[in-house]
């Protein structure tokens, strides 16, 4: 079975600085990984997915992820962030095209003005 | 074009009492999943219907069940309600022909047990 681990539960940045948000997975086949964000009352939204091809992932709102199978890791990075990114982000896996997703428990993203 | 939408957005049940949420999926989509996001923790995996089907299932009783209708929008229903099914309850739509991988969220109905 599949199990995603975020190790940080909250992560306060001050604006424009960069952030990192740290993602592992366990699994016994070769998975496919996504970043979500949550803002306030809403549902949630797709930042960027790896399926294969290039290890470095680009995605919406300036974020990027980098895959490493040797450390079974998919953090998630952003260069600048801005008050707006302000939300909960959650790390998941999926063994194939139609398989259940695996969400991570979410790290909490507080942009400090 | 619309996006996943649900209804109703706020719910509050009595234990005991029986629920009924619906979704919509976003135009073109033929798969539906539902999750259950307790309080602070991420979505956890209820079940998904494709071709009005359950095709896959998560640790979920028995008394969630669900229904997918022909124009592929898709009902969840509790019953028995317990207080631990307080939660936002979460549908995800997919095309399962071109892009089966990218799952659209719908806000949500935020469901209280009392």
């Amino acid at each position: 079975a599949q199990s995603v681990t975020q190790l940080d539960s909250q992560v306060p940045v001050f604006e424009e600085a960069p952030v990192e948000l740290r993602c592992n997975y366990s699994s016994s086949v070769s998975v496919y990984l996504f970043w979500y964000v949550q803002y306030p009352n809403q549902g949630l939204q797709l930042l960027l997915k790896y399926l294969s091809g290039s290890t470095l992932v680009k995605g919406i709102n300036g974020f990027e992820a980098e895959f490493n199978k040797s450390q079974t890791s998919f953090h998630l990075r952003k260069p600048s962030v801005h008050i707006s990114d302000t939300a909960e982000y959650f790390c998941a896996v999926r063994k194939t095209s139609y398989d259940k997703v695996i969400f991570g428990p979410g790290t909490s993203l507080s942009v400090i003005p | 074009d619309a996006g996943v939408t649900q209804s109703p957005t706020h719910l509050i049940k009595t234990r005991g009492q029986q629920v009924t949420l619906r979704c919509s999926p976003k135009s073109g989509h033929d798969t539906v999943s539902w999750y259950q996001q307790a309080l602070g923790q991420g979505p956890q995996f209820i079940f998904q219907y494709y071709e009005e089907e359950e095709r896959q299932r998560g640790n979920f009783p028995d008394r969630f069940s669900g229904h997918q209708f022909p124009n592929y929008s898709s009902e969840l229903n509790v019953n028995a309600l317990l207080l631990g099914d307080s939660a936002l309850y979460l549908c995800a739509s997919s095309d399962s022909g071109t892009h089966p991988y990218e799952q659209y969220f719908g806000p949500g109905t935020r469901l209280t047990v009392t």
